[in-house]
């Protein structure tokens, strides 16, 4: 069974503050993305990376960085936190090309 | 960028009725599109996929339809039960990276 794990179900983080969202995913997928979900708005692509220390923009990652230093794990960085970015956060990664993503459970950020 | 359209955004059938979500894509280069069922505080979970060289499938109740030409693609849910009440999504890829995904719909089946 392929596992993707976020490290928090929930967090509240303060405006202004640096927020690292973690995720870890068990099956040597090469591809991980992080997707912001908000009512009415669906899945919206924040960034993606197809290897080891590459990283692509998605449709709204402003205000938003990544890491991806091993294989298996993808970080999403919010700089300086701001209440905009409320929101449920959820991490995916994929075999390759053309493929299912796999989800984890989501983080439910919230900034006071 | 690819955008997807996705109609209706809500739907209410009674158990038993068909239920059918629309999308549209813009990219004439995608050339896989999933839909995702998404149950109440659960993760989003692929339920069935169709490539750009195929018209239809079919997996039991559910089953897609794709239009290259009119770069639309449907997916067809038959018989329909009050545990298939979700919000579903669908998607298209362009790249074979990151899947760009609809607004979503919220399907609710009333016993």
């Amino acid at each position: 069974d392929v596992k993707v794990t976020q490290s928090s179900r929930y967090l509240v983080k303060r405006t202004g503050e640096k927020v690292f969202l973690e995720c870890v995913q068990d099956m040597d997928h090469e591809n991980m993305f992080w997707y912001r979900q908000d009512p009415g708005l669906g899945l919206r692509l924040i960034y993606f990376s197809y290897d080891v220390k590459m990283k692509e923009k998605g449709d709204i990652p402003e205000g938003y960085s990544v890491s991806r230093e091993k294989k298996e794990r993808f970080s999403l960085i919010l700089e300086s936190a701001s209440t905009n970015q409320t929101s449920m956060y959820l991490c995916a990664s994929g075999a390759g090309a053309v493929t299912e993503a796999f989800f984890g459970q989501g983080t439910r950020l919230t900034v006071v | 960028g690819e955008n997807v359209e996705q109609h209706p955004s809500t739907l209410s059938v009674q158990e038993g009725d068909s239920a059918v979500i629309k999308c549209t894509y813009s990219d004439s280069a995608s050339n896989y599109f999933p839909w995702y069922k998404q149950e109440l505080g659960k993760r989003p979970q692929l339920i069935i996929d169709i490539r750009s060289n195929v018209g239809e499938k079919k997996d039991q109740r559910i089953a897609v339809t794709l239009n290259k030409t009119a770069k639309h693609f449907s997916l067809h849910i038959t018989e329909t039960q009050p545990e298939d009440s979700a919000v579903y999504f669908c998607a298209a890829s362009n790249s074979g990276y990151a899947l760009n995904f609809g607004k979503g719909t919220s399907l609710l089946v009333t016993p």
